[in-house]
């Protein structure tokens, strides 16, 4: 597609259930990055994924978040056992190496 | 540690006006800086970059400047139009090179009134 896309673009969920958030990145972009957008808290990073290389998982705020990138191109990022402040917006950005980073609509989260 | 700041949160002005956002850094030695666009329900856009070795870019009626040394960038917005209304945010880099996260501040939140 033109853009970054992300999936779903809303998710309610009960606290305690896992929950998985999709990304398909422009083609061709080799980088990747997940961010957590919440009213208290703003604008969070949370993992980057660049070619082949390991991932920085330095914003990941608890062992219950994990991403995975396969094949270099689709992340999906993986909160178990939810919390209710895990609600917030997950965005999802990628980009050529060294290039501004294009963003998707983000997922909305939602923990009841 | 980078920290960003952006001033004010929140903004409200006619049709018609010039305005100026503000955005302050802690840490002096960034590769470049980024002025973000962002409307209610949607991701972000980018704006403008302006690398550290320039002053200032343009782009239609917006020009963004940057002073590393005091660790302050606007952006300048001329004649406002309704349509401008959205948060702007500012980011830079959060190692030493231009890949990998951004830091971004809590943005400022405009409204153009017809």
């Amino acid at each position: 597609g033109a853009g970054v896309s992300q999936s779903p673009s809303n998710k309610v969920t009960e606290k305690g259930k896992d929950v998985e958030l999709r990304c398909d990145p422009i083609s061709g972009h080799t980088a990747l990055y997940w961010y957590r957008q919440s009213l208290g808290q703003g604008l969070e990073f949370l993992i980057y994924f660049q070619g082949n290389s390991a991932p920085d998982k330095s914003g990941l705020p608890s062992d219950r978040f994990s991403a995975e990138r396969t094949g270099g191109s689709v992340s999906t990022l993986t909160i178990q056992r939810t919390q209710q402040e895990d609600s917030a917006v997950y965005l999802c950005a990628s980009s050529l190496m060294g290039s501004p980073q294009h963003f998707g609509d983000g997922t909305r989260l939602s923990i009841l | 540690k980078q920290e960003v700041t952006q001033i004010p949160a929140a903004l409200s002005v006619p049709e018609g006006e010039n305005l100026v956002l503000n955005c302050s850094f802690t840490d002096s030695a960034i590769y470049n800086l980024q002025w973000f666009r962002q409307d209610p329900g949607k991701g972000l856009t980018s704006l403008l970059l302006i690398q550290s070795s320039q002053r200032e870019q343009t782009s239609g009626r917006l020009n963004a400047s940057l002073d590393k040394s005091s660790g302050r960038s606007t952006l300048y917005i001329a004649a406002s139009q309704p349509g401008d209304s959205a948060t702007y945010l500012c980011a830079v880099p959060g190692g030493s090179s231009n890949t990998g996260k951004l830091i971004f501040g809590q943005g400022t939140t405009l409204q153009v009134k017809p």
